[in-house]
């Protein structure tokens, strides 16, 4: 079966520009979650996205958004980039069948920002 | 509100040794509970879930965990350490009622010495 894969693996910006970054879910799973990981810290919760639609969303201010889209492909936006922006952006994806709740992660996106 | 703390911040272990790495949780519903390992650079990989049932819980690479409600833990253990097992170590915690969105620890440091 086919993995999370993620898009790009590192980039550079600078404050105040904008980023989009990339998941492709593992077949079979139909719910996408995003999470920030600040250097040295566990990864954090930034929102889920369930048949195309916002299914929850951690302590993230508005300028974080996203997508799902028919494949169950998902997009991350963040716009006006701060410097505490920077971290590496886990994708992961799994299903809404109970008793199966692991999610599989991607080897995520490296922000940088300056 | 959920939480999970992983109170020890590095372990260093030598070859061959036992290594048993803590997990103490905060949640309201019946938990999900997972150990995640990270190596530099990369993604969350999932090392072993409980969800129900016994609570014993055998993982991959050798790894086990259990579950003790009484004490709010979910410590993970392995009995004789590989310098390959040297990573980043993650409890997770969350729920099939929470959409399966996970609060992560804020992860041990496991070095290994030869």
């Amino acid at each position: 079966e086919t993995g999370v894969t993620q898009s790009p693996t590192h980039l550079i910006k600078t404050r105040g520009q904008q980023v989009t970054l990339r998941c492709s879910s593992q077949s079979g799973h139909n719910t996408v979650s995003w999470y920030q990981q600040a250097l040295g810290q566990g990864p954090q919760f930034i929102f889920q996205y369930y048949r195309e639609e916002e299914n929850g969303r951690g302590n993230f201010p508005p300028r974080f958004s996203g997508l799902q889209f028919p494949n169950y492909s998902s997009e991350l936006n963040v716009n006006a980039l701060e410097l505490d922006d920077s971290a590496l952006y886990l994708c992961a994806s799994s299903t809404r069948t109970e008793g199966t709740g692991e999610l599989f992660f991607g080897e995520g996106s490296r922000l940088t920002v300056l | 509100a959920q939480s999970v703390t992983q109170p020890d911040i590095h372990i260093t272990v030598s070859e061959g040794a036992s290594l048993e790495l803590r997990c103490n949780y905060s949640y309201g519903a019946t938990p999900y509970l997972f150990w995640y390992v990270q190596s530099p650079g990369q993604g969350l990989q999932l090392l072993l879930k409980y969800f129900s049932g016994d609570t014993l819980v055998q993982g991959i690479k050798g790894f086990e965990a259990e579950f003790k409600r009484s004490q709010s833990s979910f410590n993970l253990r392995k009995p004789s350490v590989h310098w390959s097992d040297a990573a980043e170590y993650f409890c997770a915690v969350g729920s099939w009622a929470a959409g399966n969105k996970l609060t992560f620890g804020g992860g041990t440091r496991v070095l290994v010495k030869p």
